[in-house]
């Protein structure tokens, strides 16, 4: 059973160019969560999807961020105009029991996103 | 808002010694905390779960307690060894339980 998969592994964008990351979740799961990673800072949770919807989006800035997990493929994560503060690694999660009686969340490898 | 704090930034300790990390929060009640490990470069990998209602939890040589009545949990590896040398992290479930809020974490070193 194959692991969270995240891709690409490192990505450098120049500013003001788009960057798409992309989170395969593990078989089975149907709930995706994006957390970001700044140096010298712990995670932060940024927004958390289940097939075709958004449930909760309130850690991800309003502007230049959006995320979608369509019915077939990955879920991505898409940063349009791209600036330096967004240099950070990025991490997906996935579970396939969220809330209720307790729920584990597995991560992938994350993303390291370099902004020039 | 709900805040989760952990100790120490780092923590060194001599291999075969217990290591003792904790995790404070505040403005909550959760359910339950979780811990993971995050090695350099790589995703925090989950270790333990604890509910409000268990005190304790062991798995291997860890164990995990949870005071409901302090806010806090402690994260306890006995006889540690260098391979333990990475950042453990806690986490809530936040109120709306729809993601997991991280501490900042505490790096441990073990020194053989």
């Amino acid at each position: 059973n194959a692991g969270v998969m995240q891709n690409p592994r490192h990505l450098v964008r120049r500013r003001g160019q788009e960057a798409r990351l992309r989170c395969s979740p593990m078989k089975g799961h149907s709930h995706v969560y994006w957390y970001r990673q700044l140096p010298e800072e712990g995670l932060k949770f940024m927004v958390y999807l289940q097939k075709e919807n958004i449930i909760d989006e309130s850690g991800m800035p309003k502007e230049r961020f959006s995320a979608e997990f369509p019915k077939e493929g990955p879920s991505i994560l898409r940063i349009q105009q791209v600036v330096r503060g967004d240099s950070a690694a990025y991490f997906c999660a996935s579970s396939s029991n969220p809330g209720g009686d307790g729920e584990t969340q597995y991560f992938g490898p994350g993303t390291r996103l370099l902004v020039l | 808002s709900q805040k989760i704090e952990q100790n120490s930034e780092a923590l060194n300790i001599q291999e075969g010694k217990t290591a003792t990390l904790t995790c404070n929060y505040t403005n909550y009640s959760p359910a339950y905390l979780q811990w993971y490990r995050q090695d350099p470069g790589r995703g925090p990998v989950f270790l333990l779960l604890i509910r409000e209602n268990e005190k304790e939890k062991r798995k291997e040589r860890l164990k995990v307690t949870f005071d409901t009545t302090l806010k806090q949990s402690l994260f306890h590896i006995t006889a540690s060894q260098p391979a333990d040398s990475a950042t453990y992290l806690c986490a809530l479930l936040n109120q709306a339980g729809t993601a997991l809020i991280f501490g900042k974490g505490t790096t441990l070193s073990v020194s053989s």
